[in-house]
């Protein structure tokens, strides 16, 4: 069974471009999350999506948006980059968007550094 | 607001040595997560917790968690230096019965050391 698919897994860009970054979700998940990890921030959420919809959120201008297709693969992009962008952007994939069960499963990351 | 403190942040350890990592939550949360980090790697899932007193083991490594306490365990037993990874656990917001939305601890660096 695949795993949570994200591409590219690596990518440079220069301040003021504009970077979009794909997850696709292991198969029959429905909910997708996406997350930022750098060194000084740690792991910190940026969005949930679930069926099309953005549940929840995180802490994050609006540079950073996301979108969830219809077969649940999910898009992110980031708008007029910074250098403090730079970051491994995890996405992970979930099978029930309900309380019951729990488990989240992470994909490999795409690394993007800002020059 | 929820924060999620780990302690200790860097842990270095011997092998064959029993130690505990702690992960403390402030508000109430029902989903408490715990997972490794390799270098350069993604993250791997290894226990979720979902109620109190919830116990999970998988070879040397055992999670617990006391809602009560707002405190969940990652105890390691005789550890090897395949255990060498940094370990974070995270707890989830359930904002509006989502999941997906997890706040995690800053991470704890284990080496293990022959």
């Amino acid at each position: 069974k695949a795993g949570v698919t994200q591409t590219p897994r690596y990518l440079i860009k220069t301040r003021g471009q504009q970077v979009t970054l794909s997850c696709s979700p292991i198969s029959g998940h429905r909910s997708v999350s996406w997350y930022q990890q750098t060194p000084g921030q740690g792991l910190q959420f940026l969005f949930e999506y679930f069926s099309e919809t953005q549940r929840n959120k995180g802490n994050f201008p609006g540079r950073f948006s996301g979108r969830q297709f219809s077969n649940s693969r999910s898009e992110m992009n980031v708008s007029t980059l910074e250098l403090g962008d730079s970051a491994l952007y995890l996405c992970a994939s979930s099978l029930i968007w309900d309380r019951v069960s729990g488990e989240l499963f992470f994909g490999e990351g795409s690394r993007l550094t800002v020059l | 607001e929820l924060k999620v403190e780990q302690n200790p942040l860097f842990l270095s350890m011997q092998e064959g040595k029993n130690y505990t990592i702690y992960c403390n939550y402030s508000t109430t949360s029902d989903r408490l997560y715990w997972y490794r980090q390799d270098p350069g790697k993604s993250l791997e899932s290894l226990f979720v917790l979902l109620s109190n007193g919830a116990v999970k083991q998988e070879g040397r490594l055992m999670a617990s968690l006391d809602t009560k306490a707002r405190l969940s365990t990652l105890h390691i037993t005789a550890a090897v230096h395949d255990l060498s990874a940094t370990y974070f656990c995270a707890v989830d917001r359930g904002y509006g019965g989502s999941q997906g939305n997890l706040i995690f601890g800053k991470g704890t660096k284990l080496s293990v050391k022959p």
